[in-house]
């Protein structure tokens, strides 16, 4: 059982464009909600995160969008650059235990 | 700054062998854990600690056994290899199990059995 749902697998957006990426969850006691990014040969690295009692959190052109009573929360990168060219993880935590999302690829084509 | 030290980077196993992945951090960090990254899975959780000489089981425990003797060292063993444990392996440590902290990994264990 999946507890965290995160879609789309892939995404291939043009320079300049935004990429969303969202995800669902199910346990409600979960308490914290970081995404990290992860380049290939490397381990997932903390990107930004967010606490359930706050609906929107902005670090540069990055921002997370929370949506407590659908259980939902997406990821929006503006101004995409080829640098963004990574897989993304969702993830979900209670007590420090973090359950992930399946990934998405992320190609931001020049 | 070493952070989070995965051991070996690369490992190639026939069925029926044991090993054990290193992991070990030097950031005094209490919690500390084990992921297997699968395409199209994520990252699933084996087994965490909370601790020196507290464990617990995660998500996919099953064929792996890990023990925490050390702040530092949390290593992951293999039992008996199987072609289905062939994934990247990932150790993760932050500061405590409670609250909004930032789990740092290591650069990951691509394993294969054979």
């Amino acid at each position: 059982q999946q507890q965290v749902k995160q879609s789309p697998q892939s995404l291939i957006v043009q320079k300049g464009g935004i990429s969303i990426i969202n995800c669902a969850y199910e346990n409600t006691a979960f308490d914290y909600f970081p995404w990290y990014q992860q380049f290939p040969g490397k381990g997932p690295a903390l990107l930004i995160a967010i606490r359930p009692d706050v609906s929107e959190k902005k670090e540069g052109r990055f921002t997370i969008s929370f949506n407590k009573s659908a259980k939902q929360f997406s990821l929006h990168i503006m101004d995409s650059q080829p640098g963004d060219s990574a897989t993304y993880f969702c993830a979900a935590s209670k007590s420090g235990k973090l359950i992930f999302g399946q990934g998405t690829t992320l190609q931001v084509k020049p | 700054n070493a952070g989070v030290t995965q051991t070996p980077k690369f490992q190639v196993l026939k069925t029926g062998q044991s090993m054990t992945l290193q992991c070990a951090q030097d950031m005094n960090h209490e919690y500390m854990s084990w992921y297997r990254q699968d395409p199209g899975m994520g990252l699933r959780l084996i087994h965490y600690s909370v601790g020196a000489g507290i464990t617990d089981q995660g998500e996919v425990p099953n064929g792996y056994n890990v023990s925490r003797s050390t702040t530092e060292d949390f290593p992951l063993r293999l039992l008996s290899a199987a072609p289905s444990q062939t994934s990247v392996y990932f150790c993760a440590s932050s500061y405590q199990g409670t609250g909004d902290t930032e789990a740092f990994f290591g650069q990951g264990t691509r394993l294969t059995v054979v």
